[in-house]
């Protein structure tokens, strides 16, 4: 069995500071996929990341993809309770079907004003 | 309206009752699925449709879960003999499919509780 593991799994962090969001796994994947989530709603997809060593930015999101392709981080900058939610990692696994996403547990990030 | 629309949003029902759940998908995207999401977990996959291949059923966790793609479009999940664990977060996506890499589309999800 596959395993995505994200961590912290709870943050609690006040309106103007950093935050980073880690993803690991022991296996290599094809793709990586970040998703936010907020209640009583579906994940939206934030970012793919395919390519060793990539770095993509949206905003004040800055995501990086690990040289192995094993692991994944999505740092925030100035956190915004806007940001508030549950960040969603989801890999497809090299060698594996790559339309099926393995889901880790998730990160709830709680913003406060 | 543009997104994927899942129904009914909240179903409360006993257990041992069968529940049917719909997903009706983004119009043109080939691929759906389904999740299944429990309080503390990540998104379990239970079933992928593409186009007029066969389905991808190995996240069915067990007989009682089936699910059809009537069409190419609308989805069915059905639930057999519900019993407490099956209470969750059903989630329903859709995809343009075949191509790598595609965003999933994300419904509400139905939330599922078996009393």
């Amino acid at each position: 069995t596959q395993l995505l593991e994200q961590s912290p799994q709870f943050l609690s962090i006040q309106e103007g500071e950093n935050l980073t969001v880690y993803c690991n796994s022991s296996s290599v994947f094809s793709s990586l996929q970040w998703y936010r989530q907020e209640p009583g709603e579906g994940p939206v997809l934030l970012v793919t990341v395919v390519t060793g060593g990539e770095v993509k930015k949206l905003k004040r999101l800055t995501f990086q993809f690990g040289d192995a392709r094993k692991d994944s981080s999505l740092h925030i900058t100035a956190a915004q309770p806007g940001d508030t939610g549950l960040y969603l990692c989801a890999g497809a696994y090299s060698g594996g079907s790559n339309y099926k996403l393995t889901f880790g547990k998730g990160t709830l990030l709680t913003v406060n004003p | 309206g543009a997104g994927v629309s899942q129904s009914p949003s909240n179903k409360v029902t006993e257990k041992g009752k069968d529940v049917e759940l719909r997903c009706d998908p983004i119009s043109g995207h080939t691929a759906l699925y389904w999740y299944r999401q429990s309080l503390g977990q990540g998104l379990e996959f239970l079933i992928y449709f593409q186009g007029n291949s066969a389905p991808d059923k190995s996240g069915l966790p067990s007989d009682r879960f089936s699910a059809e793609r009537t069409g190419g479009s609308v989805s069915t999940l059905t639930i057999q003999r519900t019993q407490q664990e099956d209470s969750a977060v059903y989630l329903c996506a859709s995809s343009l499919g075949r191509v790598p890499n595609q965003p999933q589309h994300f419904g509400d999800g139905t939330r599922l509780s078996i009393l």
